[in-house]
């Protein structure tokens, strides 16, 4: 089964408001996560590193203060779009590992973010 | 800088022929290799990684060093292979992953 839950599966929003995504180790621990975005028929780009307990880990170009990313907890990483605009719109997905020295090996089942 | 680079954005063979994903990879370190997959309406998944050296759903995958190459490959394609795989990097130790493009394997009965 999953051991890693994005919630929503999918959102639509109006420009100017924000949104929160989930994402959940189910059965370990994880001290970091991983916050990917995909445009249509296009890779995977990593956006953010979540670091528990600390500050996340922004990829070039990707504005911190637009993608705020809050692990409070070790089971728990949320990413928060923030003043939604429809370029934003896209697929976002997580990703999280229980081996600290190893990439995650398991992913989220993505959020489909709409904005209009 | 890390890249990753699968050149076919679409694979289309016959059912029971051979198949060949290409991925091409830049790094001027030790490299830890991967292919995901993706079928429909599923989530990514690992597929298999190149130092555990396993044949999964019968795809292998060879590290080759001198062309910068990790080619996944199976001998006889099977209707239930086609999906999207990305092959993907990172460094020895290190968590970050650098996805390809992705190639969408669609194979015809």
């Amino acid at each position: 089964g999953a051991v890693v839950s994005q919630h929503p599966s999918w959102v639509i929003c109006k420009s100017g408001t924000s949104v929160k995504i989930e994402c959940r180790s189910l059965d370990f621990q994880a001290t970091t996560m991983f916050w990917y975005r995909q445009f249509p028929k296009q890779s995977l780009m990593l956006m953010a590193t979540s670091n528990e307990g600390s500050k996340a880990t922004y990829e070039q170009g990707v504005e911190k203060d637009k993608f705020l990313i809050n692990h409070a907890s070790l089971t728990l990483s949320t990413l928060t779009v923030t003043s939604a605009h429809p370029e934003d719109s896209s697929f976002y997905i997580c990703s999280a590992g229980r081996d600290p020295n190893n990439p995650p090996l398991h992913f989220g089942n993505g959020t489909r973010l709409t904005v209009t | 800088a890390q890249r990753v680079t699968q050149p076919e954005k679409l694979l289309s063979v016959f059912k029971g022929a051979p198949v060949e994903l290409k991925c091409n990879y830049s790094y001027s370190g030790s490299p830890e290799l991967f292919w995901y997959v993706q079928y429909s309406r599923q989530r990514l998944q690992l597929l298999l990684r190149h130092i555990s050296r396993e044949s999964i759903k019968g795809f292998t995958a060879d590290l080759n060093k001198g062309e910068t190459s990790f080619h996944l490959k199976k001998p006889f394609a099977q209707e239930e292979d086609s999906a999207m795989y990305y092959c993907a990097l990172s460094a020895q130790g290190a968590q970050k992953l650098v996805f390809g493009q992705g190639t969408r394997l669609t194979i015809n009965p």
